[in-house]
């Protein structure tokens, strides 16, 4: 069975400081997805970033990087220099590849950036 | 390029009544797959429907029911209602093949009382 495991619900930080989201997950599929969403107050799902399982590298996009080691089956998320427009709830989701999967959501983790 | 739209934003409806949401996928997306946001929970897989047919189902009973048009528009039925559907509904639209580019509309805020 698949699952996506965000242990921490809720975070607060005082701006420009670094955080961190962790995302644990389980799947027997050889091969994956794996993807971060942004959901602000608004309620709609940004996409963030989807990782291929074949492809280990980390990923860097202005202040959000991300971390994907395959020994551990974690997927995290750092925001660095956090601003207040980056609160929000953030989901790790996974999915395997074939046209009918479905996206298998975490529980969120609500960051509070603090001015 | 319009992105994927949902109507209504937000709806109250009595326990055992019916409803109907709405979603219009993203220009060139054929499929449309459905999920439950419950308060503090993360979205549920619903169905995905591909074609005009169901493509997949989550654990909801029966009485979530869908539809997929020519057009690739969609609409999700529940039949009815109890309390606990109170939630966000949030669809999405893709290309088929997998879940390469899921886009998200903003969802329906449904309340059951």
């Amino acid at each position: 069975a698949q699952k996506v495991t965000q242990a921490q619900t809720e975070i607060s930080v005082v701006e420009k400081e670094d955080v961190t989201l962790d995302c644990v997950y389980e799947t027997r599929d050889t091969t994956y997805y794996l993807f971060w969403y942004k959901q602000p107050p608004s309620g709609e799902l940004v996409f963030l970033i989807r990782r291929n399982s074949f492809d280990e590298q980390n990923e860097i996009s202005g202040r959000y990087s991300w971390n994907f080691q395959k020994s551990t089956s974690s997927f995290n998320f750092t925001i660095t220099a956090s601003q207040v427009v980056d609160s929000a709830v953030y989901f790790c989701a996974l999915s395997g590849v074939n046209r009918d999967d479905k996206i298998i959501f975490g529980k969120g983790t609500r960051l509070h950036i603090l001015p | 390029e319009t992105g994927v739209t949902q109507s209504p934003t937000h709806l109250i409806k009595t326990r055992g009544q019916q409803v109907t949401l709405r979603c219009s996928s993203q220009s060139g997306h054929n499929t449309v797959s459905w999920y439950q946001q419950a308060l503090g929970q993360g979205p549920q897989f619903i169905f995905q429907y591909y074609r005009e047919e169901e493509n997949g189902r989550g654990n909801f009973p029966p009485r979530f029911s869908g539809l997929q048009f020519p057009n690739y528009s969609s609409e999700l039925n529940v039949n009815a209602l109890e309390l606990d559907d109170s939630a966000l509904y949030l669809c999405a639209s893709s290309f088929p093949q997998g879940a390469g580019g899921y886009t998200f509309g903003s969802g329906t805020r449904l309340t059951v009382v």
